[in-house]
C-alpha cells in the first residue's frame, strides 16, 4: 500500500507566479489536511478536506490560497501570486476517518520563492 | 482551543543515555495526543498515539509516552538513546471536533545523540 504522494517534492517560483502542489492520500482514504512549516517552526493547521468538500480552512490565508479535492485526482493547494513569506514547507496528511484516526504524512513540497 | 508547548527546543543526550522530550498540552476536552519524528528533508512519522486506552503508551523504536491528566503532560521517553533517534520530534493534540482531527502541533524539540 503506496503511501502519501506529494508532488512535487521541490519547487521554486520567482514572485507573483503560481504555485501548485499535489496530494494523492492513502488508498481508502477519503480525508486530506494540509500543514504548513515555515522555517525553525513547527507544522501549522492549513484545511481539512473531503472528497469534494472542504471541510474546515480555519487555518488558510484569506487570501492567495485555496484547495480542492475532486471527486477524481489528487488534492491541489493553489498559491496565487506567490511572495517571499511562502517559502516553506507544505505537508499533506490523509486519514480514512476522522477523530481518533492516525493521520499520515506525505514527505512534503518545499517552496522556494526567489 | 487546544495548544501544545514543548519544553526544550534543543535536547543533546549521549549515545546509550535516557531520552526524556517534555511536552504539555492544554485542552477544554479529553484530547488524543501523538508524538511524531521528522527527520531532515522528510516527512512526520508517526511514533505513538494516546486515545484515552492506556495512560502508559508504546510506540515504535522503543519510545513511550505516559498520559498524565493532572499534569497535562506527555512525556515522551526512551530508556536508551541510539544514534539512529537524532531527528525532530513533535507533540501534537488533536480534540476531534466535528470539524475532523486536525492537528495542533508544538513548535519541535531537535534531539542530538552524542557518541
Amino acid at each position: 500500500n503506496a503511501g502519501v504522494m506529494q508532488n512535487p517534492r521541490h519547487l521554486v517560483r520567482r514572485r507573483g507566479q503560481e504555485a501548485r502542489l499535489r496530494c494523492s492520500p492513502m488508498k481508502g482514504h477519503s480525508h486530506v489536511y494540509w500543514y504548513r512549516q515555515l522555517p525553525e517552526e513547527g507544522l501549522k493547521f492549513m484545511v481539512y478536506l473531503q472528497k469534494e468538500n472542504i471541510i474546515d480552512e480555519s487555518g488558510m490565508p484569506k487570501e492567495r490560497f485555496s484547495a480542492e479535492f475532486p471527486k477524481e485526482g489528487p488534492s491541489i493547494l493553489r498559491i496565487q501570486q506567490v511572495v517571499r513569506g511562502d517559502s516553506a514547507a507544505y505537508f499533506c496528511a490523509s486519514s480514512p476517518a476522522v477523530f481518533t484516526d492516525t493521520q499520515y504524512f506525505g514527505p512534503g513540497t518545499r517552496l522556494t520563492v526567489l | 482551543a487546544q495548544s501544545v508547548t514543548q519544553l526544550g527546543s534543543h535536547v543533546s543526550v549521549s549515545e546509550g543515555a535516557l531520552v526524556l522530550l517534555r511536552c504539555n498540552y492544554s485542552s477544554s476536552v479529553p484530547p488524543y495526543l501523538f508524538w511524531y519524528v521528522q527527520y531532515p528533508n522528510q516527512g512526520l512519522q508517526l511514533l505513538l498515539k494516546y486515545t484515552s486506552a492506556a495512560t502508559l503508551v508504546k510506540g515504535i523504536n522503543g519510545f513511550e509516552a505516559e498520559f498524565k491528566k493532572s499534569e497535562t503532560s506527555f512525556h515522551l521517553t526512551k530508556p536508551s538513546a541510539h544514534m539512529r533517534d537524532a531527528a525532530e520530534y513533535f507533540c501534537a493534540v488533536s480534540v476531534g471536533e466535528t470539524s475532523g482531527s486536525r492537528l495542533t502541533f508544538g513548535e519541535g524539540t531537535q534531539l542530538t545523540v552524542n557518541p
